[in-house]
């Protein structure tokens, strides 16, 4: 089974502060990374996603830097707003087809 | 406007009993997937279904059933041999290939037994 390994759980951050996640991913057939927000009693949004053929995208205060060679991608939120305080998710599409595997997900606090 | 709608929101179950889980979408999605939910686990794939009249077991298929006699509809019927089936169930839906546009997902259906 396809993995993706995302970190921390948790993540508590000042407002106006640097919000980082991490993940990893152990199968090289993957060619599609998005990351998701949730907020709680709700679906999960598509936030921003990249492919490997580049190493960083920024959309506004969103940033998603991937590493190939390392099998690593992570997601910045900067100047984090109260706002932002969701579960983020991480999540990899095979090649082969259309089904995501997600990470664990990571819970973010952004205090006032 | 387009989207996809779960129901119910809230769903109880008793011990022993078979309960469906409704999803519609009206984005004309050809790919409807069924998500579970649970604290610290992320989200695992029940079943997929890439084309009407056709659909895939995914990681955690055991307990769970669907079908997809409609492109609009992707039912899931949690059934007495699932065992632990108290979590929040995500119905999600995407075009073919998938682009950049990845999935679209429902508002969820939160599953207690009592």
């Amino acid at each position: 089974q396809q993995q993706v390994k995302q970190s921390p759980q948790s993540l508590i951050v000042q407002k106006g502060g640097i919000s980082i996640i991490n993940c990893a991913y152990e199968n090289t057939a993957f060619d599609y990374f998005p990351w998701y927000q949730q907020f709680p009693g709700k679906g999960p949004a598509l936030l921003i996603a990249i492919r490997p053929d580049v190493s960083e995208k920024k959309e506004g205060r969103f940033t998603i830097s991937f590493n190939k060679s390392a099998k690593q991608f992570s997601l910045h939120i900067m100047d984090s707003q109260p706002g932002d305080s969701a579960t983020y998710f991480c999540a990899a599409k095979e090649t082969s087809g259309s089904r995501l595997t997600f990470g664990e997900g990571t819970q973010l606090t952004v205090n006032p | 406007d387009g989207g996809i709608t779960q129901s119910p929101k809230y769903l109880f179950r008793k011990e022993g009993q078979n309960v469906t889980l409704s999803c519609e979408q009206n984005l004309n999605h050809d790919a409807m997937y069924w998500y579970r939910q649970d604290p610290g686990q992320g989200l695992r794939l029940i079943y997929y279904s890439q084309i009407v009249n056709d659909f895939q077991k995914g990681d955690i298929a055991e307990g769970y059933s669907v079908s997809r006699e409609k492109k609009e509809s992707f039912p899931l019927t949690v059934t007495s041999a699932q065992k632990n089936p108290t979590a929040f169930y995500l119905c999600a839906s995407s075009i073919l290939p998938q682009g950049i546009y990845g999935y679209t997902f429902g508002s969820g259906t939160r599953l207690t037994v009592v």
